[in-house]
């Protein structure tokens, strides 16, 4: 069972669109990390939301933690070429050394 | 560069073999954790360690086993190897015992291919 839903798995875009994708899940999470992960390297840490309903921008990206801290979304403005990877997300749970992750959306940036 | 050491970057082995893969972590982390990566499955929680004791059990085979020892450094040991064991494995450390707001550091990966 995969706790974390994200979608869409593969999108593939023109530079200078603009993109959201998703992550969902039926549990409630303490915190929601976004990671971003490009090929032949691990995964790097973009941003951790902790209060439902919060929102924060990093650059171009804008990420926000669900009100019941059950989904979260990050959107992208203006994509560029530099911007594709594979974004993954991370419940992280009260009481809970570890992290759930999503299987990942895949972004395809063209110039 | 993350800090995080793994070694061998690549492996290629046989069918029931054991194989070894080595993680070095950040200066000053005390938590490692090892993950597997597949296309279907996507990045799987196999074990976590901090400071030298097991901290949390994920989907780990009981044929894969770990170890953390007293210079942090961490092994994964991965033995009657299957096909299906063939994926990107992962260590990833923190500072401390871990939880949702801490920052993990993923090292580069090993990639492991089973003929």
């Amino acid at each position: 069972t995969q706790l974390l839903e994200q979608s869409p798995q593969f999108l593939s875009i023109q530079e200078g669109e603009n993109l959201t994708v998703y992550c969902n899940s039926s549990s409630v999470f303490s915190s929601l990390q976004w990671y971003r992960q490009e090929p032949g390297e691990g995964p790097v840490l973009l941003v951790t939301v902790v209060t439902g309903g919060e929102v924060k921008k990093l650059k171009r990206l804008t990420f926000q933690f669900g009100d019941a801290r059950k989904d979260s979304s990050l959107h992208i403005t203006a994509a560029q070429p530099g911007d594709t990877g594979l974004y993954l997300c991370a419940g992280g749970k009260s009481g809970y050394s570890t992290l759930t992750f999503g299987k990942g959306t895949m972004l395809l940036v063209s110039p | 560069d993350s800090g995080v050491t793994q070694t061998p970057k690549h492996l290629i082995t046989a069918t029931g073999q054991r194989v070894t893969l080595r993680c070095s972590p950040r200066s000053g982390d005390l938590s490692v954790y090892w993950y597997q990566q597949s296309l279907d499955q996507g990045l799987q929680f196999l074990i976590q360690y901090y400071n030298g004791e097991e901290r949390a059990k994920g989907n780990i085979l009981e044929r894969f086993s770990a170890q953390q020892f007293p210079d942090l450094h961490s092994e994964l040991n991965l033995s009657s190897l299957e096909l299906g064991d063939s994926a990107l494995y992962f260590c990833a450390s923190s500072v401390g015992f871990g939880g949702g707001q801490e920052t993990q550091y993923f090292g580069p990966g090993t990639r492991l291919l089973v003929l």
